[in-house]
């Protein structure tokens, strides 16, 4: 099955600095890998995905960047805010259609 | 107000018990799963049904049981076979296939005593 690798799993930056998350994948057939954002308390949200037609894709100060050939993915935020301040986890849909998520990036946002 | 509804939020078991952990969605979705989180360890796939009277088994299937006899509905049941339940609970919906967006409930935090 689909094995999901996520680096680095605490990362503090000061605000305003760039953060980016790393993930790899073992399945080669994997064609769908979406972000979640987890705030302390609440929920998992979609904050941005990409398929593996395309290599990069930008919402506003968040953008993810696709290696198919070196199976990997990465999550960049830029200009980061306090209420960036959450659990972010990376996810690759394997052959089976079905999500693999990663272990997840505690960020931590300094004022 | 669409969404996908988790309850209880909060549960304490004793050894030995089972337990139902309720989800439930009008969001119209064909897929519904369950995952499991513990700190440090991501969210694990115990069990998925990507159509109603179908499931299957995810990565940490052991000690668990599920039901889809409503497409609205997806019980989990942590068996007393489940050798470490404590954790939290979350369960999701999204489109048939899940290449698309999942939409997650609040979870369960259950804690066997």
């Amino acid at each position: 099955g689909e094995n999901v690798e996520q680096h680095p799993s605490t990362l503090s930056v000061q605000e305003g600095d760039s953060a980016v998350i790393k993930c790899t994948y073992s399945d080669s057939a994997s064609n769908y890998f979406p972000w979640y954002k987890q705030e302390l308390g609440k929920r998992p949200q979609l904050i941005i995905d990409i398929r593996s037609n395309v290599g990069e894709k930008k919402d506003q100060r968040i953008a993810v960047t696709l290696n198919k050939t070196a199976k990997h993915f990465s999550l960049h935020i830029t200009e980061t805010q306090p209420e960036d301040s959450a659990v972010y986890f990376c996810a690759a849909s394997g052959s089976a259609r079905q999500l693999t998520f990663g272990s997840g990036t505690q960020l931590t946002v300094l004022p | 107000d669409g969404g996908i509804t988790q309850s209880p939020k909060y549960l304490f078991r004793k050894e030995g018990q089972n337990v139902t952990l309720s989800c439930e969605q009008n969001l119209n979705h064909d897929a519904m799963y369950w995952y499991r989180q513990d700190p440090g360890q991501g969210l694990r796939l115990i069990y998925y049904s990507q159509i109603v009277n179908d499931f299957q088994k995810g990565d940490i299937a052991e000690g668990y049981s599920v039901s889809r006899e409503k497409k609205e509905s997806f019980p989990l049941t942590v068996t007393s076979a489940q050798k470490n339940p404590t954790a939290f609970y979350l369960c999701a919906s999204g489109g048939a296939g899940s290449t698309g967006e999942l939409f997650f409930g609040e979870g369960s935090r259950l804690t066997v005593l």
